[in-house]
């Protein structure tokens, strides 16, 4: 079954720094989405990007927040300088139709610490 | 814009019990409604969806849900549980006519006693 990949799956940085999520979709799928899940808390939306550029973002998705798709493949969400409160857990996923119709794939997830 | 209140952040169950989950949402349209599982140190599993047709939705692992238009409700159950079964699970809902995308619930944990 197709899968969503993101890499790392954890990932320890200090206050201030930059960090890079990255994510390779499902190939065919051609919606992209980031969200959040700080420890113990509900699944928050992040972005969603179409057609090379973002669809719809949250208020949490603010100027420290970037999102890429530097090829065909991969799908990356930057952090310009981490703070604190950015420590959670970074959910891709990917969907083929848009508006949530299909129901999105989830990565695994990426770990983030900031220290 | 959408929204899902789900109806107790721990629900504790006997092994082979029913298990209901409750979900409620809230949309100015008919909605795309979602239930997905995080198993420990995992990413979201979907378990199953409701887009149209037939309200009475099954999904893996013996799970099914009922979308109630009446009582804007998208309750999850299994009729017995299993051990295995044993995770946090959201309900999520997507506005199939506004671009919005879809919003998670705050997750309820379920817990499976031997």
């Amino acid at each position: 079954e197709p899968e969503v990949t993101q890499t790392p799956s954890h990932q320890v940085t200090q206050m201030g720094q930059e960090v890079i999520l990255r994510c390779v979709p499902i190939s065919n799928h051609l919606y992209f989405y980031w969200y959040r899940q700080i420890l113990g808390q509900k699944v928050e939306f992040l972005v969603s990007f179409y057609n090379n550029e973002i669809s719809e973002k949250s208020e949490i998705f603010d100027d420290q927040f970037s999102v890429e798709r530097p090829d065909g493949s991969n799908f990356t969400l930057k952090i310009r300088s981490t703070k604190l409160e950015d420590s959670a857990m970074y959910f891709c996923a990917s969907s083929e139709a848009g508006r949530g119709r299909g129901g999105y794939t989830f990565g695994s997830g990426t770990r983030l610490t900031v220290v | 814009a959408q929204s899902v209140t789900q109806l107790g952040s721990h629900v504790s169950v006997s092994e082979g019990a029913l298990v209901l989950l409750r979900c409620n949402y809230s949309s100015s349209v008919p909605p795309y409604l979602f239930w997905y599982v995080q198993y420990p140190n995992q990413g979201l599993q979907l378990l199953l969806k409701y887009t149209t047709g037939a309200t009475l939705v099954k999904g893996i692992n013996g799970f099914e849900a009922e979308f109630k238009k009446s009582e804007t409700s998208f309750h999850l159950t299994k009729p017995s549980a299993h051990m295995s079964d044993a995770a946090e699970y959201f309900c999520a809902v997507s506005d199939r006519q506004n671009n919005n995308d879809m919003r998670f619930g705050a997750g309820t944990r379920l817990t499976v006693k031997p």
